[in-house]
């Protein structure tokens, strides 16, 4: 059964890069049938796509955060990341890696990962 | 950006009782690009309904979704004990995708 696994710091500073990945098991990363996705929630609040990945490398991003973002994948370790560059507060949420196929849906999620902006 | 309203944005209900969301779309998302979603607290988001109306695998038959262009609902018959959450709607037609506000059903 296949399963996703958010990891990656709990706390990063004002101004610093977020780093998360997400790690695929009980299953490929490689199925032409699927995109790899981002999803953050802040608390208390609803749910902002972030970004998509192929296991091609293609990718979609949000453009409102396009200039920040940086979303890559291995398939030889079978994992997806997300850098974010220069965070503020405003970015402080549940990050989810989720798997959506290729008419958009997210059919599987991980269980999300509370990244914290704080000094 | 295709924005998602949904309205109420809390409802009250009791076990039993029928329980309608609405999600109306910024723009035409035509009639299959949208899809609802579960959330239960310190859970993630549990996909119910894809392409307007298909109910995802496992997914209780007491859920439907309906609609076209730019406004959708999604119906709970008779709402259960382990229904009260918060739903989500997403359009799937445009990038970027994006999510309504959520909609809390709470206990009456």
């Amino acid at each position: 059964q296949l399963q996703l696994q958010e990891s990656g710091p709990g706390l990063v500073k004002p101004s610093e890069t977020l780093s998360l990945m997400c790690t695929v098991s009980g299953g490929s990363i490689s199925s032409s049938n699927y995109y790899w996705g981002w999803i953050r929630q802040p608390p208390g609040k609803g749910l902002e796509w972030i970004g998509s990945i192929y296991y091609t490398g293609t990718i979609e991003y949000n453009p409102s955060l396009k200039n920040r973002l940086t979303i890559s994948v291995d398939t030889s370790k079978k994992q997806f990341s997300l850098k974010l560059t220069s965070v503020t507060a405003a970015d402080t949420a549940v990050y989810y890696c989720a798997r959506s196929a290729v008419v958009w849906y997210f059919d599987l999620w991980g269980r999300g990962a509370l990244v914290t902006v704080s000094s | 950006d295709i924005q998602m309203t949904q309205s109420p944005s809390s409802v009250s209900a009791s076990v039993g009782d029928r329980v309608t969301i609405t999600c109306r779309a910024s723009q035409d998302i035509y009639s299959s690009w949208l899809a609802w979603y579960q959330q239960k607290p310190g859970k993630a988001p549990k996909l119910l309904i894809y392409t307007v109306s298909t109910l995802q695998s496992g997914v209780p038959s007491r859920f439907s979704g309906s609609g076209s262009g730019t406004d959708f609902t999604l119906t709970i018959s008779s709402l259960q004990p382990e229904d009260f959450a918060t739903y989500y709607c997403q359009q799937t037609n445009t990038f970027p995708l994006t999510f309504g506000g959520g909609t809390k059903v709470e206990v009456k």
